[in-house]
This record gives C-alpha cells, sequence and structure tokens, in this order.
C-alpha cells in the first residue's frame, strides 16, 4: 500500500534530550514537510523540502533540524533548545508543493 | 507575511442543513487554495483544490468558492451529516494552513 508513514505514535523524552522523529513515504512525492500542532490550534510550518537534499525553513524552525538524504525519508529532530517541545507532530508529502498532501498518522511528543 | 483566518469559534448546526465555513486572507494573492478535514489526534485529509481562475468547484455535498477580490474562500457541506463533525482547515498554495474551523452537526 502506498502513503505516508510516522513513527512512533507516541513519543516520551526527558528535557535536554535530542529526539528524532521518523517520516517515510512510498507515493514517489518530492515535497516534503513537518508541522507541529498545539491543542486547539491550527498547522504550523517547521521546515519543508522540495527536493533531495534541499529544504527551507517555515516559520518556527528554531530548535528543530531536518535533513533530506532519501527521496523517501524526512527526519525531524526536536533538539533541546526547543524551549516547549511537547506537541503533535505531523509530517505531509506531496507531488509538488501545489498540489493536494497526504499526512501521516503523526507523533504525540511529550517532553518531561 | 501572509496571513489566513478562519473563524476559530465551533460551529454548531442541526443536521440536513448546510454549513459554511469561512477562510479570509491577506498579503498574498494565492494561486490555489486547498480544505483539509481532521480528525481528533489523526492528520488532515485532503478534501478539495480550487484554483484562483476558478470561482467554484464541488464535489459530492462538498462546494468550494473563491473570491479573490475579497480574498476569501467559503466552503459548503450540504444536507450535513453528524458524520460531518470535524475540524475544517483552509491552506493557501505552499500549504500554509489556518487554524481551522471545528464543525458539530447535531441529530
Amino acid at each position: 500500500d502506498g502513503g505516508i508513514t510516522q513513527s512512533p505514535k507516541y513519543l516520551f523524552r526527558k528535557e535536554g534530550q535530542n529526539v528524532t522523529l521518523s517520516c517515510e513515504q512510498n507515493l514517489n512525492h518530492d515535497a516534503m514537510y513537518w508541522y507541529r500542532q498545539d491543542p486547539g490550534q491550527g498547522l504550523r510550518l517547521i521546515y519543508y523540502s522540495q527536493i533531495v537534499n534541499d529544504f527551507q525553513k517555515g516559520d518556527i524552525a528554531e530548535g528543530y533540524s531536518v535533513s533530506r538524504e532519501k527521496k523517501e525519508s524526512f527526519p525531524l529532530t526536536v533538539t533541546s533548545a526547543q524551549k516547549n517541545p511537547t506537541a503533535f507532530y505531523l509530517c505531509a508529502s506531496s507531488i509538488s508543493e501545489n498540489t493536494e498532501a497526504f499526512f501521516g498518522q503523526g507523533t504525540r511528543l511529550t517532553v518531561v | 507575511s501572509q496571513k489566513i483566518e478562519q473563524n476559530s469559534e465551533a460551529l454548531n448546526i442541526q443536521e440536513g442543513k448546510t454549513a459554511t465555513l469561512t477562510c479570509n486572507y491577506t498579503n498574498y494573492s494565492p494561486a490555489y487554495l486547498q480544505w483539509y478535514r481532521q480528525d481528533p489526534g489523526r492528520g488532515p485529509v485532503f478534501l478539495l483544490l480550487i484554483r484562483e481562475n476558478e470561482k467554484e468547484k464541488r464535489k459530492e455535498r462538498l462546494k468550494v468558492t473563491f473570491d479573490t477580490t475579497l480574498k476569501q474562500s467559503l466552503f459548503h457541506i450540504t444536507a450535513s451529516q453528524p458524520a460531518d463533525s470535524a475540524t475544517y482547515l483552509c491552506a493557501l498554495d505552499k500549504l500554509i494552513f489556518g487554524t481551522g474551523t471545528r464543525l458539530q452537526v447535531f441529530p
């Protein structure tokens, strides 16, 4: 089945630790995105990538890092510099930046 | 920078009525506008995409309009059902999302 997979669904980390969220797609999409969603809020763009080995910062990139070494994969690292990392993280992919996006099931990160 | 606004208050309507949700934007002229549905704890699901040269688009009970003069898109669900209850998000091109409007359809 084609789709986009985020793992894990739930993640707990201690404050001060870096954590990497996985996002894999087998849709052959060029564009991939990471969003953060806080309770009752919309989606805020963290990073996006339109092609392998290239990515751009979104509105709230501080404290996060990404890589795009393969077309299928776009992992997000939440660093200890992110002041309030507890949130619901969503990854998406699309053929290009102006076509419909497919979302993963999300990762709920809790930092204690 | 571009700003996209949706009514943050929940919309409550009775089953069978038409739900109308609003998406306004400023400081931008998008080539496309998209609408998504999001259920609690899940990722958004794509519903409709409308281009700037299209005034209206339909898909089953859904209808989207795009007024580039008013900088506004309206999303309509006709003959609404309790299963339509969800949060609906609009997005400008480059996938910049609004905050979403929660729709509750009661029997």
